[in-house]
């Protein structure tokens, strides 16, 4: 069965730490593999994507993510973190023969100073 | 370019009643989704069209739920007799035949009691 997976579904972090957060599939194809950000009470923001070619992609906000097709992961990354980054990230994914996205559960993200 | 937008941003209603919920996709996009969110998930594909032809529906969308898009522009969702099961965050997204990547409006809370 296809699946996404967020392990944490909490993490904590000091402001100007770094910060990363964890995402796995399990799909029968490599999927196209996304990133959003939600803010309390808010729609979902693009952070960045993988579709093919380089592993390592960046996105806004100063996130960069890295696939890794030998463990089916799609990890988050941030150098230093700030308080504004404090809010719920999801991972999704989609077939390449599909449009419909299916998101993991969430990793909320809290920044204490 | 305004985004996606969607109305109204909160409803609340009675068990019982029918709400109608609107989304303006961002206007050269000619696919357009739906979600539904609850408290502590990730979001679950609804349904979507391509321009205004609804081309798949999860099992999610019971008999009182219906959708459309009957110029290819905005979409309205409907839920028909709500029950509580039904408070739940609805998000809308689009994109263009060209991209797999989906922007999100800010969404409609529904709360029904």
């Amino acid at each position: 069965a296809q699946s996404v997976t967020q392990p944490d579904i909490h993490i904590t972090v000091s402001e100007g730490a770094s910060l990363e957060l964890r995402c796995n599939y399990s799909y029968g194809a490599t999927p196209y593999l996304f990133w959003y950000v939600q803010s309390p009470g808010q729609g979902l923001q693009l952070l960045l994507k993988y579709f093919s070619g380089d592993t390592l992609v960046q996105g806004i906000k100063g996130f960069e993510a890295e696939f890794k097709r030998s463990q089916s992961s799609f990890n988050l990354r941030k150098p230093s973190v700030h308080w504004s980054d404090a809010a719920e990230y999801f991972c999704a994914v989609v077939s390449p023969n599909d449009y419909k996205l299916s998101f993991g559960a969430g990793t909320t993200v809290t920044v204490r100073a | 370019d305004t985004g996606v937008s969607q109305n109204p941003r909160h409803k609340i209603t009675k068990r019982g009643q029918n709400v109608t919920f609107r989304c303006d996709p961002i206007s050269e996009h000619n696919r357009l989704y739906w979600y539904r969110q609850t408290l502590g998930q990730g979001p679950e594909f609804l349904t979507y069209f391509q321009n205004e032809a609804q081309l798949e529906k999860s099992r999610l969308l019971s008999d009182r739920f219906s959708a459309e898009r009957p110029k290819g522009s905005f979409s309205t969702l409907e839920i028909q007799r709500t029950e509580q099961g039904d408070s739940a965050m609805y998000l809308c997204a689009s994109s263009s035949d060209l991209s797999r990547e989906q922007y999100f409006g800010p969404g409609t809370r529904l709360t029904v009691t």
